[in-house]
């Protein structure tokens, strides 16, 4: 069975630069997984943040980017701001059909 | 302004059925591949289904299949979930989000959500 791994959580500074990773529990993630990243505060519905490894959604700020590093794709946000605390999931499309969700890395900003 | 809107979520007991629709506007339905996507309370994003943009092809999570059928009326613009056999660990929110291609990421815009609540 096919597990996407997150870190639980992370802590980033007002202003700072922090890196999200998003790997598998066997072998690496590729770009033809089409990483992707999403993001949730509590009591709203998920946004998506980038698809496709690292083509930001309308709208998204260009704060946010996606990456391949080593054997995991990555979100790094740069410049970190009050209202980026949320939830962060990413999600690998491995030919299925449906997406593989990660456990989603629980971002606080302080 | 592209937008989805959930529906049909409520209280059911154990066993019972549900159907859920999603309503597409401000885009071509039939364009995309549709998903729905659950949230238990306090738990992450779970992918429960998606069917193709004609129809033809489907795909179910392993905790799901054989109970919900996904299916899509692009005529009227809508997704729907056919829940049945409900169980006590379905109890979530569902989110319908579509994609531009079977197996392609989904993308903005994700519905608001409906809570479906299984309890006896």
């Amino acid at each position: 069975q096919t597990v996407v791994t997150q870190e639980p959580s992370f802590s980033v500074s007002p202003g700072g630069t922090v890196t999200l990773t998003c790997g598998l529990s066997s072998g690496s993630v590729s770009t033809s997984y089409y990483p992707s990243w999403y993001q949730q505060t509590p009591g709203q519905a998920p946004r998506t943040l980038i698809y496709s490894t690292n083509t930001r959604s309308s709208g998204v700020p260009d704060r946010f980017s996606g990456s391949i590093l080593g054997n995991k794709a990555a979100l790094t946000i740069t410049g970190a701001q009050a209202d980026d605390e949320s939830d962060y999931y990413c999600v690998l499309y491995m030919g299925s059909g449906i997406g593989v969700f990660g456990g989603g890395t629980k971002l606080t900003v302080l | 302004e592209v937008q989805l809107v959930e529906s049909g979520g409520g209280l059911v007991q154990p066993g019972g059925s549900l159907r859920l629709s999603c309503v597409a506007s401000g885009f071509t339905l039939s364009s995309y591949a549709m998903h729905w996507v659950r949230q238990a309370p306090g738990k992450g994003l779970e992918s429960v289904s998606v069917i193709s943009s004609n129809g033809d092809s489907t795909y179910y999570a392993n905790s799901v299949k054989g109970r919900f059928t996904i299916s899509r009326d692009n005529l009227k613009n809508t997704l729907y979930l056919q829940m049945g056999s409900l169980r006590l660990e379905d109890l979530a929110v569902y989110y319908c989000a579509r994609a531009d291609f079977w197996s392609g990421p989904i993308r903005d815009p994700w519905g608001q959500g409906t809570l479906v609540t299984v309890s006896s």
